[in-house]
């Protein structure tokens, strides 16, 4: 089966822009999370979708941050404006429903100067 | 909120070296979870684990979920070149909790010079 796609894999932006990702996961895996994994350490969930609904997003930045799956497939996550410490690769990843193991997309490397 | 703690932070192996790295929580978690990282690339799921003292294999690879369902190790016998990359261990609370994973920092293993 094809594997989780993201883009786009790199993204330079400057600080106060805005920037968004790209998510398709794995067909039919109904649960989708998006993480975000800053240099040296382990990731973070920022929000998990079951379908096209939010199941958990008390870590995600509300200020800055959002994130839809407006048909229950692809994904997209949005940082508007980006601060300095976005710097970060943002997984997506996907499941079926009930189901521990992840499989995780290669991620988008965000820096941001 | 729920912390995992890995030890070693980093290692260094040799070709044909067992080794072995924890993974500990204040926690308890329900199930606990092994994944290796390579440069550039999303976790891949190596182990899971479901019951407290559960003992699993995957080839090489050796997980065990510690009986106070607060740690588990991984050991990977007869290293070899390929072992190199970032293994994080991940915990999941509960099925009410959703399938969010809560990760640990890592344990980055490198070849020897």
């Amino acid at each position: 089966e094809a594997g989780v796609a993201q883009s786009p894999r790199y993204k330079i932006i400057e600080k106060r822009q805005s920037v968004a990702f790209w998510c398709n996961p794995i067909s039919g895996h109904a649960t989708l999370y998006w993480y975000q994994q800053i240099l040296g350490q382990g990731p973070k969930l920022l929000i998990q979708f079951q379908n096209n609904g939010v199941v958990d997003d008390s870590q995600l930045p509300k200020d800055r941050f959002s994130a839809e799956r407006l048909k229950g497939v692809d994904s997209t996550l949005k940082i508007q404006p980006a601060k300095l410490e976005d710097s970060a690769v943002y997984l997506c990843a996907s499941s079926r429903t009930g189901n521990y193991g992840y499989t995780f997309g290669s991620g988008t490397r965000l820096t941001v100067v | 909120g729920q912390q995992l703690n890995q030890s070693p932070q980093s290692m260094f192996i040799q070709e044909g070296e067992d080794v072995s790295m924890n993974c500990t929580s204040s926690s308890i978690f329900n199930t606990w979870l092994w994944y290796k990282q390579d440069p550039g690339e999303g976790p891949v799921l190596l182990i899971a684990l479901y019951k407290a003292g559960e003992l699993t294999s995957n080839g090489r690879l050796t997980a065990q979920f510690g009986i106070t369902r607060k740690d588990s190790f991984l050991n990977i016998s007869a290293s070899i070149p390929s072992d190199v990359g970032i293994y994080f261990c991940a915990g999941q609370l509960s099925k009410a909790a959703g399938n969010k994973l809560t990760f640990g920092g890592g344990t980055r293993v490198l070849v020897k010079p």
